[in-house]
């Protein structure tokens, strides 16, 4: 089945660092990778879809220049949270589509989350 | 309009019960409908998924509902599972994002 990673699983950061999250698909290809965000009991958020090689698309009410979003290639994307802050501690979920079979466009496939605590 | 109402927000089964939980939704565009099945601390995994032009579409123990003129659906478990005890998310597609609902905690009691 179509597989995607997260790393890492768990951070722990001050507040003012920046923290990187990354998300791959390791047994397909994926044109399109999308970032959530999970808070407690909640339901997931669309945060941003990044397309490989181009700039992402940001949700209403997220703010870019905080978390920059990377599609450098068909199986990896980067999510980087800038200058965090506590209340940026969240659950990041990344999610793929694959390109073609295994599902095609239908399908997203999610990663295993990544738990952010901002002390 | 890009809402999707779900309900119940919790629900407890007995061992070998049916688990029910339905959704609806506003927009006509949305054109593609799975179901998550998460555990704590995990990222979702898809089910089950259902296109408009489909009344129903079951697979194994799982079961969508599809009520198209309505805007309604739903998921059925069937001889439900304490393994099967978890948060659930409908979801809806227009393009290629993904709406989700606002989960339903499932407890399957042994």
């Amino acid at each position: 089945g179509a597989v995607v990673s997260q790393h890492p699983s768990r951070v722990i950061c001050k507040s003012g660092t920046s923290v990187k999250i990354e998300c791959r698909s390791l047994d397909f290809q994926a044109t399109t990778m999308f970032w959530y965000r999970q808070f407690p009991k909640q339901s997931l958020m669309l945060m941003a879809t990044s397309n490989e090689g181009s700039k992402a698309t940001y949700e209403q009410g997220v703010e870019k220049d905080k978390f920059l979003i990377n599609h450098a290639s068909l199986t990896l994307s980067t999510l980087t949270v800038t200058s965090a802050h506590p209340e940026d501690s969240s659950f990041y979920i990344c999610s793929a589509q694959p390109q073609s079979g295994a599902g095609g466009r239908d399908t997203q496939y999610f990663g295993p989350g990544t738990r952010l605590t901002v002390l | 309009q890009q809402q999707v109402k779900q309900s119940p927000q919790s629900l407890i089964v007995q061992k070998g019960g049916i688990s029910i939980i339905n959704c609806a939704y506003e927009n006509t565009a949305f054109d593609y409908f799975p179901w998550y099945q998460q555990f704590p601390g995990k990222g979702p995994a898809l089910l089950i998924a259902i296109r408009p032009d489909v009344s129903e579409k079951k697979e194994g123990r799982f079961t969508i509902s599809f009520n198209k003129s309505a805007k309604q659906f739903s998921l059925h478990i069937m001889d439900s599972q304490p393994g099967d005890s978890a948060t659930y998310f409908c979801a809806a597609r227009a393009g290629s994002r993904l709406t989700f609902g606002e989960g339903t905690q499932l407890t399957v009691n042994p």
